[in-house]
């Protein structure tokens, strides 16, 4: 069965340090590839997406991800964050042509001030 | 102003139950989705439907039940049968415009005493 793995459960970090959060799929065929954030009180909504192209992309507020196909991997990357980047991370994968989602089991980061 | 409305925010019942959770979209989305989610689990998909009168099972499916008569509401039935209701509820709606990016609504958190 098709997977997303999140590494990182949980993640504590200060301002200005370097993010980076694991994501890992199980899938041969073609993917699309999604990063959502979950602030809190707040809907979930899209911080960036891989479709085709460039393999690195760039999405909101200073992040961004780099899909290498060969290590079935899109790890989300920010190199110096801030308080306001406290929230729940999820990666995850749509296979082509299926329209169904599959997501990780989330990463909570919080930004100590 | 466009989006993805659930109603009602916060719902209780009595074990044994029956009870809907309501979704509606004014994105002009054909597809639309209903996910559980529940800590340490991410967003584990319910049902999806990718057009009217139609709609596909998810990953967990069993103690559910949906309907998809028209292309802005696609409401959530949790029956009696579903052994561990209490969860919170999102629902979503995809934009084949925008390289299949899921847009999602705010939640039903759904507690059965």
């Amino acid at each position: 069965a098709q997977s997303v793995s999140q590494h990182n459960h949980h993640v504590i970090l200060s301002e200005a340090a370097s993010l980076e959060l694991g994501c890992n799929y199980s899938y041969g065929g073609t993917v699309n590839l999604f990063w959502y954030v979950q602030y809190p009180g707040q809907h979930l909504q899209l911080l960036l997406k891989y479709f085709s192209g460039d393999p690195l992309v760039k999405g909101i507020k200073g992040f961004e991800a780099e899909f290498i196909k060969s290590k079935f991997s899109f790890n989300l990357r920010k190199p110096s964050v801030q308080w306001s980047d406290t929230a729940e991370y999820f990666c995850a994968v749509m296979t082509s042509g299926t329209y169904k989602y599959i997501f990780g089991t989330g990463t909570r980061l919080k930004v100590l001030a | 102003d466009g989006g993805i409305t659930q109603s009602p925010k916060y719902l209780f019942r009595k074990e044994g139950q029956n009870v809907t959770l309501s979704c509606e979209q004014n994105l002009n989305h054909d597809a639309m989705y209903w996910y559980r989610q529940d800590p340490g689990q991410g967003l584990r998909l319910i049902y999806y439907s990718q057009i009217v009168n139609d709609f596909q099972k998810g990953d967990i499916a069993e103690g559910y039940s949906v309907s998809r008569e028209k292309k802005e509401s696609f409401p959530l039935t949790v029956t009696s049968a579903q052994k561990n209701p209490t969860a919170f509820y999102l629902c979503a709606s995809r934009d084949r415009g925008r390289e299949d990016t899921q847009y999602f609504g705010p939640g039903t958190r759904l507690t059965v005493l």
